[in-house]
């Protein structure tokens, strides 16, 4: 069974930093890219970033509200996707989910990836 | 940046027919895909590329998509079905969700 499972999460005061832990099991985490979505209490699903395998460069993208202050990694030797949050805001508390992209290798459109699984969530609250 | 654009929420009654629009620019050259949330738990993938659905997803599940807006249908809807709906799709290589539906089954 594909199953992810985040870790990291707690109480953290503004400013400070906090990493994420997103372990997979179940398929081979080398294969795929991996992305974290997060959602604000009583909020919608907000994608915060993926990084892409190692086959195709590893790099990442990140949205425009985390970029320059958070960053995804991956150990692939540990099925580990792990999120770095520098500079925390307030506005930064979430549940934070790990799921993973899969890609259609061809379609008729142009980008044909979706987020499956996801893994339970860790909730990180910033506040003083 | 682009957008997508869901009502807050949607009522029906149990074994009817429930629709969830989706809109945004030339949605239909991009592949939607729609995640079910219920109270307390992570969200699931119910249909991707716009109409397919994954193993463990009940036929009743059905997607479309053309033009500016998709659709996830959900027909003889059941009360387990009552749930939060997230579209998606990809604005190259940023992912954009919708706001969420809340679908009510009363």
């Amino acid at each position: 069974e594909v199953q992810l499972e985040e870790s990291g999460g707690g109480l953290v005061q503004p400013g400070r930093s906090l990493r994420l832990s997103c372990r997979g099991s179940g398929f081979t985490f080398g294969d795929y890219a991996m992305s974290w979505v997060r959602q604000a209490p009583g909020k919608g699903l907000e994608w915060v970033g993926f990084i892409r395998r190692k086959g195709h460069g590893g790099t990442t993208e990140n949205a425009a509200s985390v970029k320059g202050r958070f960053t995804i990694l991956r150990d692939d030797s540990k099925s580990t996707a792990y999120l770095q949050m520098n500079s925390l805001k307030t506005e930064d508390t979430a549940v934070y989910y790990c799921t993973r992209i899969v890609v259609a290798l061809s379609a008729p459109k142009e980008v044909s990836n979706w987020f499956d699984p996801w893994g339970q969530g860790t909730l990180v609250t910033v506040s003083s | 940046s682009y957008d997508l654009t869901q009502p807050p929420s949607v009522s029906v009654s149990p074994g009817q027919t429930a629709s969830i629009t989706c809109s945004g620019n030339k949605l239909g050259n991009k592949y939607a895909y729609w995640y079910q949330q219920k109270p307390g738990q992570s969200p699931v993938l119910v249909i991707y590329q716009d109409t397919k659905r994954p193993s463990g997803i009940p036929e009743r599940f059905s997607g479309s998509n053309s033009g500016n807006a998709a659709t996830l249908t959900i027909r003889g809807t059941q009360a387990t079905d009552e749930a939060d709906y997230y579209c998606q799709a990809w604005d190259t290589i940023t992912a954009v969700f919708g706001g969420g539906t809340k679908l009510t089954v009363l």
